[in-house]
């Protein structure tokens, strides 16, 4: 059983719509999570991380972060085209001296 | 946010020859930077986690002896992939954290270098 889980995709979406991204881990003594967008060729960069349960928004980007399901999921309002890439849940435990577990990746794709 | 900064971006070599890429944290000490590969269209794949003073600890699989990895300063760790050949070809990615308590964990990932076999 993989650690972090997610849909590999791809999704597709219409501009302007919301796109809903998920991501479960099996870990319970996790203690961060993260999302992380990858264009193609390039390398991950961050988008939000989250630590409590609920809801935390920025811009256009809501994580919803759920500890009894196990569950983390990253909305993505008014998609664009520009939205179009892989988007990696990652998980974190214990210390900054372990490396983050990532899902595979779901890849998004935002129709215009 | 933090910066890591990986050199080269690119690398062609020729089969049987050693490359060694680069990764420093520019703005804050990594005690432990982390080492990635990738395949086309594949997920990221851990292969070590590097230690400043230490030994790397590599994962299960990847060849300790091939894949030289050297973190002698909190700012710089070096993979060097020994005797390269095809199979070797991948986009390697490094990340540091920047503390150690996990609300301090945002990974930050250097820009890749993809390195091609010939």
């Amino acid at each position: 059983q993989k650690e972090v889980e997610q849909n590999s995709g791809p999704l597709s979406v219409p501009e302007g719509a919301i796109a809903s991204l998920n991501c479960t881990y099996s870990d319970r003594g996790s203690q961060s999570f993260f999302w992380y967008r990858q264009y193609s060729g390039k390398s991950p960069e961050l988008i939000m991380f989250i630590y409590s349960n609920g809801d935390k928004e920025d811009g256009r980007f809501t994580a919803q972060l759920n500890k009894a399901s196990q569950y983390v999921s990253l909305l993505i309002r008014d998609s664009q085209p520009s939205d179009s890439a892989t988007y990696l849940c990652a998980v974190g435990s214990d210390t900054g001296r372990r490396a983050l577990t990532f899902g595979s990746g779901t890849r998004l794709q935002v129709q215009p | 946010g933090a910066v890591v900064s990986q050199h080269p971006s690119w690398v062609i070599c020729k089969s049987g020859t050693s490359v060694k890429i680069e990764c420093r944290s520019l703005d804050f000490q990594a005690t432990t930077m982390f080492w990635y590969r990738q395949f086309p269209k594949q997920s990221l794949m851990l292969m070590a986690t590097s230690n400043e003073g230490s030994k790397a600890t590599y994962e299960q699989g990847v060849e300790k002896d091939k894949f030289l990895i050297n973190h002698a300063s909190l700012t710089l760790s070096t993979l060097t992939v020994t005797s390269a050949h095809p199979e070797d070809s991948s986009f390697y990615i490094c990340s540091a954290r920047q503390g150690s308590r996990p609300r301090d964990t945002e990974a930050f990932f250097g820009q890749g270098t993809r390195l091609t076999v010939v």
